[in-house]
């Protein structure tokens, strides 16, 4: 079964407002990584959240990962056009030989 | 330059052929996956390599057989293709070391299956 539950599938915002993704694992984490993924591309490293509780920030997207290392989140303030795309998380369990565990994604759209 | 490339870019095949798929990354990484992307985006996982070592194989039918002839590339060839088997097919790459687990995914191959 999906090892890695992530919300909501489908994110429509008018450009300006915020917008936030959820992603939710049964087992501890090691790490987890975000994708996104523009329309007709492949997905792209964007970062990776190691520590319990750890808050990373690229300008306006914030990235959380949770104390118990079982959650996480991605936050973009003030959404524009060119964040279009499907946003994932990937949490890996074990070694840096374990598979990642793909969230569905979230697919924003931004409407201008 | 590009760090995973694939080809073809797109395939255009009738059912029950066989198709091969190639992947090449100068990126100097150990480990590579093939993932298989259908129409709700949804990113599966199909196989993974390290130092030309299967270490994952998903629950694939066994028509999809990938081959990794060097640390370089990995190749996935299906046969008897069905209608379900059209999805975009992405190659990633990474290195197996704490720290540096990010995947660099390929442009991918749309296969579409008539």
């Amino acid at each position: 079964g999906q090892q890695v539950m992530q919300i909501p599938q489908y994110q429509h915002v008018q450009e300006g407002e915020d917008f936030t993704t959820y992603c939710n694992s049964s087992t501890t984490l090691s790490n987890i990584q975000w994708y996104k993924q523009r329309p007709g591309g492949h997905p792209v490293f964007l970062i990776q959240l190691v520590k319990s509780g750890e808050v990373k920030k690229q300008k306006r997207l914030t990235f959380q990962f949770g104390e118990a290392k079982k959650n996480s989140s991605l936050h973009i303030t003030a959404t524009q056009t060119t964040d279009v795309g499907t946003y994932f998380c990937a949490g890996r369990r074990g070694s840096t030989l374990g598979r990642l565990y793909f969230g569905r994604g979230t697919q924003l759209t931004v409407w201008p | 330059d590009t760090a995973v490339s694939q080809t073809p870019k797109y395939l255009v095949t009738q059912m029950g052929n066989d198709k091969s798929i190639k992947c090449e990354q100068n990126l100097g990484h150990d480990t590579m996956y093939w993932y298989k992307q259908d129409s709700k985006k949804f990113l599966k996982i199909m196989f993974s390599y390290n130092n030309k070592e299967l270490i994952i194989n998903e629950t694939v039918p066994n028509r999809f057989s990938p081959k990794s002839p060097d640390k370089a590339h990995l190749n996935l060839h299906i046969n008897s293709l069905e209608l379900g088997d059209s999805a975009v097919y992405f190659c990633a790459s990474s290195q197996a070391l704490q720290g540096q687990e990010t995947q660099y995914f390929g442009p991918g191959t749309r296969l579409l299956v008539l």
